[in-house]
């Protein structure tokens, strides 16, 4: 088993430019997230997926859009990238269905926005 | 919604010594406590987490202690070794029957455990 598994694994844009995160596991797990982590901030929630065919918002989804293409993948959309952006995204997944409430994370991505 | 607060944001020990980080949670209908460990560029992964219905569970040389009327719970690891050296997140939920809720985390503490 992969587990989680992101790409890229790190990216510069310019602002303004646009850019999709992509995200998938195989550990057939219902639920699935994007964080971002920035010094000293700890992880905050941008967006979730509790199940197939659902996304909500979590604490900081201004700036970003989410799409869950299937159970394996969730994909995070930055339509107009700001340098307020520039930091380090992870997803994870859990299998909240059988109430098992770990995350597994991915390797994340390293985002930098000029 | 959920507020966790974690201190110290940074401990400093000797190999050897025991390392003790806490955290406070404000809704008291979160039921499910997680502590992840994050080594430098790496992925956080939970080295262990309770559940509301105990107040104590340990593994080897880490244990969490839940104390639900204070609405605090705390890390404990003793014999601690360079390898603890890590940033560690706690976080807070509420499980399905208590009204779902997503993992809201705490700002982290950075370890440092020196040979």
């Amino acid at each position: 088993n992969a587990g989680v598994t992101q790409t890229p694994k790190f990216q510069v844009l310019k602002t303004g430019q646009s850019m999709t995160l992509q995200c998938a596991q195989d550990m057939n797990h219902n639920s699935m997230y994007w964080y971002r982590q920035d010094p000293g901030m700890g992880l905050r929630l941008i967006y979730y997926s509790a199940s197939e065919g659902t996304t909500d918002k979590g604490e900081v989804p201004n700036g970003y859009n989410v799409s869950r293409l299937n159970k394996r993948e969730f994909s995070l959309r930055l339509e107009s990238a700001a340098p307020s952006q520039t930091s380090v995204y992870f997803c994870a997944s859990s299998d909240t269905d059988r109430e098992s409430y770990e995350q597994y994370f991915g390797p994340g991505t390293r985002l930098t926005v000029t | 919604g959920e507020n966790v607060e974690q201190h110290p944001s940074t401990l400093s020990v000797q190999e050897g010594d025991s390392a003790v980080i806490k955290c406070t949670y404000s809704d008291s209908a979160s039921n499910y406590f997680p502590w992840y460990k994050q080594e430098l560029g790496k992925r956080p992964q939970l080295i262990i987490d309770i559940r509301s219905n105990v107040g104590e569970k340990k593994d080897q040389r880490i244990a969490v202690t839940l104390n639900k009327t204070a609405k605090h719970f705390s890390l404990h690891i003793t014999e601690t070794q360079p390898e603890d050296s890590a940033v560690y997140f706690c976080a807070a939920s509420r499980s399905r029957n208590s009204g779902y809720s997503t993992l809201t985390f705490g700002k982290g503490t950075m370890l440092l455990v020196s040979p």
